[in-house]
């Protein structure tokens, strides 16, 4: 069975950073596209970013690109979210999500939240 | 980037009616493989997200044959023949042919 576990969210101040972790198992880690897809409270889900089997491709939302990193350890079936410079609206649930292959996000985190508040 | 446009945003059916939702992408969905990366995911109360419908009519595995997809290029429609209590939630469709992938606002089900 898949399961995606995800940690590392919790509050911090404006311009701090968090790593948050997904911890896959009950499938081939490293034969999947990963991606992270984050909720605002009481909003709509928004894509994040995207990382590719090896971590040798990556993509991000404009709105986080050049302050979050995504990267992978395949020897761990883990995936990273550094995030640096938070603000506020980057508070939410980060879902880690695995990609099926052109987006299919056909397994889901439960989330970890994060809020960015001084 | 390609805007997803969900009409309407929430929707209140008798159980056992039918209920639509309609989503428009503002880009042709329609890969040159021929295949349409269109989605659609359910998020249940308090729950992930989960998907439902992949390449706008497939259902994703356990999901009941009372949810069908349907669609081409940029107009997409989900149904469901008769509404259950366990349908409860907010409906979201989603394209993932042109990066970023993008969501529709969402459309919220509930029961009457």
């Amino acid at each position: 069975e898949v399961h995606l576990v995800e940690s590392g969210g919790g509050l911090v101040q404006p311009g701090g950073s968090l790593r948050l972790s997904c911890a896959a198992s009950g499938f081939s880690f490293s034969d999947y596209w990963m991606d992270w897809v984050r909720q605002a409270p009481g909003k709509g889900l928004v894509w994040v970013s995207l990382i590719n089997t090896d971590g040798s491709d990556t993509n991000y939302a404009d709105s986080v690109r050049g302050r979050f990193t995504i990267s992978r350890d395949n020897t761990k079936n883990t995936m990273y979210l550094q995030m640096n410079g938070l603000r506020a609206e980057d508070t939410a649930v980060y879902y880690c999500v695995r990609n099926g292959g052109w987006s299919r996000f056909d397994f889901w985190g439960q989330g970890t939240p994060v809020t960015v508040s001084p | 980037d390609v805007v997803m446009t969900q009409s309407p945003l929430s929707l209140s059916v008798t159980p056992g009616q039918p209920a639509s939702i309609s989503c428009k992408s503002s880009r042709s969905l329609l890969n040159s493989d021929g295949k349409t990366y269109f989605y659609w995911y359910l998020q249940k109360p308090g729950q992930s997200p989960q998907l439902l419908i992949y390449e706008v009519s497939s259902r994703s595995s356990g999901v009941p044959d009372r949810f069908s997809g349907s669609g081409s290029g940029t107009d997409f429609t989900l149904k469901i023949s008769r509404v259950e209590a366990e349908d409860v939630g907010v409906y979201y469709c989603m394209q993932g042919i042109h990066l970023p992938s993008t969501f529709g606002q969402g459309t919220r089900l509930e029961l009457k």
